[in-house]
Formats: structure tokens, sequence, C-alpha cells
């Protein structure tokens, strides 16, 4: 089946930890976005990219990092600098309009 | 489940009504509108989409309803069913944003009761 594959499904940061987010896509999309969910909110768009080996920042990039090795992959780090991480992750792939979502990343801090 | 949409308006229908969820948008200058739907624990769901040159758009149950004027989006879901309980979201492409851009709205819960 074609799709976007985020895992893990709940992940967990100590202080001072960074934590790597995986996404995945079989969809053949050059364009991949990374955006943050919290409660009663919207989605905000953290880091996107348009081809591989390229990436700009979203609207709320401080704190995370991506790499763009791969047309099939791009990962998030959220690294020590975020201090507030705890969030619903979700990557999206698109081919132009729609951008098409997968089911998520929930990272807390112990 | 997830805690998305904690805080969020809701809407509560009767299953068998039709429901229509409402959205207002910031940039005037926006040219493609989508709606998603978005089930507790998983990613937002395509559902329809419209671009500026229209003002309604129809899909199987669900009809968007573009409105430049007010800078409006309406989403009617025919004959809601229990399984259409979820948030619901809007979006807007601004043009000014040089690539495929989406800004998303709050979220509406709606709540289908049978």
């Amino acid at each position: 089946d074609g799709g976007i594959t985020q895992s893990p499904k709940y992940l967990f940061r100590k202080e001072g930890q960074n934590v790597t987010l995986s996404c995945e896509q079989n969809l053949n999309h050059d364009a991949m976005y990374w955006y943050r969910q919290d409660p009663g909110q919207g989605l905000r768009l953290i880091y996107y990219s348009q081809i591989v080996n390229d990436f700009q920042k979203g609207d709320i990039a401080e704190g995370y990092s991506v790499s763009r090795e791969k047309k099939e992959s791009f990962p998030l780090t959220v690294t020590s600098a975020q201090k507030n991480p705890t969030a619903f992750y979700l990557c999206a792939s698109s081919a132009g309009q729609p951008q098409h979502f997968g089911d998520g990343t929930r990272l807390s801090i112990l | 489940g997830e805690s998305v949409g904690l805080h969020l308006p809701t809407l509560s229908v009767q299953e068998g009504d039709n429901s229509i969820i409402n959205c207002a948008y910031s940039n005037s200058a926006s040219d493609y509108f989508i709606w998603y739907k978005q089930e507790s624990g998983k990613g937002p769901q395509f559902i329809i989409d419209i671009r500026s040159n229209m003002d309604k758009r129809q899909g199987q149950r669900v009809t968007v309803l573009l409105n430049k004027t007010v800078k409006h989006l309406s989403l009617q879901i025919a004959a809601t069913q229990p399984g259409d309980s979820a948030v619901y979201f809007c979006a807007e492409n601004p043009l000014s944003g040089g690539y495929n851009k989406l800004i998303f709205g709050a979220g509406t819960r709606l709540a289908v009761h049978p």
C-alpha cells in the first residue's frame, strides 16, 4: 500500500536528550513536511523540503533539525534546545496539493 | 487516544441530519483551500479541496462552499453518520507562501449522536 509511515507512535524524551522521529513515504512525492500539533490548536509548520538535499525552516523551526538525503525519508530531530517538546508530530508529503499525512508520533517528556 | 481538540468548538448533530462546519480564513490572496478530517490518534485525512476560481465543489456526501467576499469557507456533510465524528480542519494556501504551504485553522469537533 502507498502511504506515509511515522515511527515510533509514542516516544519519550529525557531532559537534555535529542530524539529523532522517523518519516518514510512510498508515494514518490518530492515535497515533505513536518508539523507540530498542540491540544486545541491547528497544525504549525516546523520544516519542509521540496526536493532531496534541500529543506527550509517553517514557522516554528527553533529547537528542531531535519535532513533529506533520500526522497523517501525526512527524519526530524527534536533537540535539547526545544524547551517544550511535548506535542503530536505529523509528517506529510505531496506532489503539489493536497498534502497527505502519516498517523503521527506523540512525544512526551519523562 | 490523542488529546487533540480538548478545547475546540464543538458541533453536535443527530445522526441523519446535515452538518455545516464553518471556517474564516485570513488571507484574501489565498488561492487554494482544503478540508481535513482527523480522528483521535490519527493523522489528518483529506476530504475535499477547492480553488479560488470556484465557489462550490461537491464530493460524496460533502460540499465545500467558498465566499471570497467575506473570506469564509464551509463544509457541508449530508446525512451525518457516527463515523463522521472527528475534528475537522480547514486550511488555506496563501500565494505569498512561494510553495505548497498550508495555514491551518484551529479545528472544529463534530459529535454525532444516535
